[in-house]
């Protein structure tokens, strides 16, 4: 099935160092929602953005929706170990009940 | 925490053997989704519910069934478990088919 084109598949970052992480899309899609998941446990929800262009935080995170309503973006500042995790994007595009998922961008984090 | 439990959340069976897996939540939400996740496949759909007894097959409905007798409980059977179906299974609940999912916890089954 279709997925969604997530980059980079892991990154090894210092501690204190910024994060940023992308999903791209040949569909449009109508809402994006970012997640986080912890080994041995199910995905958690970090932010959702249902406007092109809408930019969302949540703490050190802040996401944005694309313009071209094609991609969205995940940013983490200042990181710190516990954000080590698999984050993934999810895509929505109103033509059925489905999430589309990306195939997860697994972060690691050097105290 | 959205309330959402899976059970069981380990089970080890053999081939052949009938598995049922359940997820009840206590969010009074009408969609329940049941979905696989495999390394290098990332989330797949496997039957989603909307509403009491309406549910639809997703990506890969092959070799399962689902059924939902009621709001709060949502069980995903193997009718005869292939080691292909060994996998972490999640749960997920959504208000509306819009609006953002949450997940339960999981369940690894191994078919050996």
């Amino acid at each position: 099935g279709q997925q969604l084109n997530q980059s980079p598949q892991s990154m090894f970052i210092q501690e204190g160092e910024d994060v940023s992480m992308n999903c791209t899309s040949s569909s449009i899609f109508n809402t994006w929602l970012w997640y986080k998941q912890d080994p041995g446990e199910g995905p958690v929800l970090l932010i959702a953005l249902y406007k092109a262009g809408e930019l969302t935080s949540n703490g050190r995170l802040t996401a944005q929706f694309g313009i071209t309503r094609k991609d969205s973006f995940l940013n983490i500042s200042a990181s710190i170990p516990s954000d080590v995790g698999i984050y993934f994007c999810a895509g929505h595009n109103n033509a059925g009940n489905m999430l589309t998922f990306g195939g997860g961008t697994r972060l690691m984090v050097k105290p | 925490d959205a309330g959402i439990t899976q059970s069981p959340r380990h089970k080890v069976t053999e081939t052949g053997t009938p598995v049922t897996l359940r997820c009840h939540q206590t969010e009074n939400h009408r969609y329940m989704y049941w979905y696989r996740q495999d390394p290098g496949h990332g989330l797949r759909l496997i039957h989603y519910s909307y509403g009491v007894k309406d549910t639809d097959k997703g990506e890969v409905s092959d070799g399962y069934s689902v059924s939902r007798s009621k709001t709060e409980d949502f069980l995903l059977t193997l009718e005869s478990a292939t080691s292909s179906q060994t996998s972490v299974y999640f749960c997920a609940i959504s208000k509306t088919d819009e609006n953002e999912q949450f997940f339960g916890p999981g369940t690894r089954l191994t078919v050996l």
